[in-house]
């Protein structure tokens, strides 16, 4: 099985810097996903790593380290709209299906 | 346009009396899974399935069954609800690569009474 941990909840102010970290125990890591989910909403896509390194795509970026068994995902400029839950995935094994952190509630207030 | 969809969005139910959520996707895609939500739970995985006619367990499959008949749909079933089951659910579904990303519905929240 496996083990994943996140921050409940986080506050930032608008424009700030936020990193929301992941950290997490398992065998056979197979990649990581990162979901943001507005609350009521499903879950959308925001990045996948499954090597170590940073991955960036626009005002997000999201870190990998296999070895410390360890991710983050990095979101810049923040805006009001990023008020979201954060969600850490896991794929494992044979399983393309992955599990899912309790995820971290990101508040951005003015 | 490339979407899955669950069936019904809102549902209330008294405990005992059947019910089946549908999900159904239009992107040819082998993997799907059913999830419940609960607040400070995260999502967990009821069951999931890697083809037609093959499902498996997830983490708490208990009181549900699903069945994966056609590739495109899966839909998850409780046999006598109890109010233990009140949750929002997702369907989601993907292709096998490593990479390829869930594709969610957009929920049901159940009330089971």
């Amino acid at each position: 099985g496996q083990n994943i941990d996140q921050p409940t909840e986080m506050t930032a102010t608008e424009g700030a810097i936020v990193q929301i970290n992941c950290t997490y125990q398992t065998s056979g890591f197979n990649g990581l996903f990162w979901y943001q989910q507005h609350a009521g909403e499903a879950p959308t896509f925001l990045s996948y790593n499954v090597l170590d390194g940073l991955e960036e795509k626009g005002r997000f970026s999201s870190f990998l380290s296999r070895s410390k068994g360890y991710s983050y995902l990095l979101l810049k400029e923040l805006q009001m709209k990023d008020s979201a839950s954060y969600l850490c995935a896991l794929r494992t094994g044979g399983s393309y299906i992955p599990t899912f952190g309790r995820g971290t509630s990101l508040i951005v207030h003015p | 346009e490339a979407q899955v969809t669950q069936n019904p969005r809102y549902l209330i139910t008294v405990t005992g009396k059947k019910l089946t959520v549908t999900c159904s996707q239009n992107m040819n895609h082998e993997y799907m899974s059913w999830y419940r939500q609960d607040p400070g739970l995260g999502l967990r995985q009821i069951y999931y399935s890697m083809n037609v006619e093959v499902t498996d367990k997830g983490d708490v499959p208990e009181g549900y069954k699903v069945s994966r008949k056609e590739k495109r749909n899966f839909p998850l079933i409780l046999e006598s609800p109890s109010p233990n089951q009140t949750s929002l659910y997702f369907c989601a579904s993907s292709f096998p690569g490593d990479n390829s990303p869930l594709h969610f519905g957009n929920g049901t929240r159940l009330t089971v009474t």
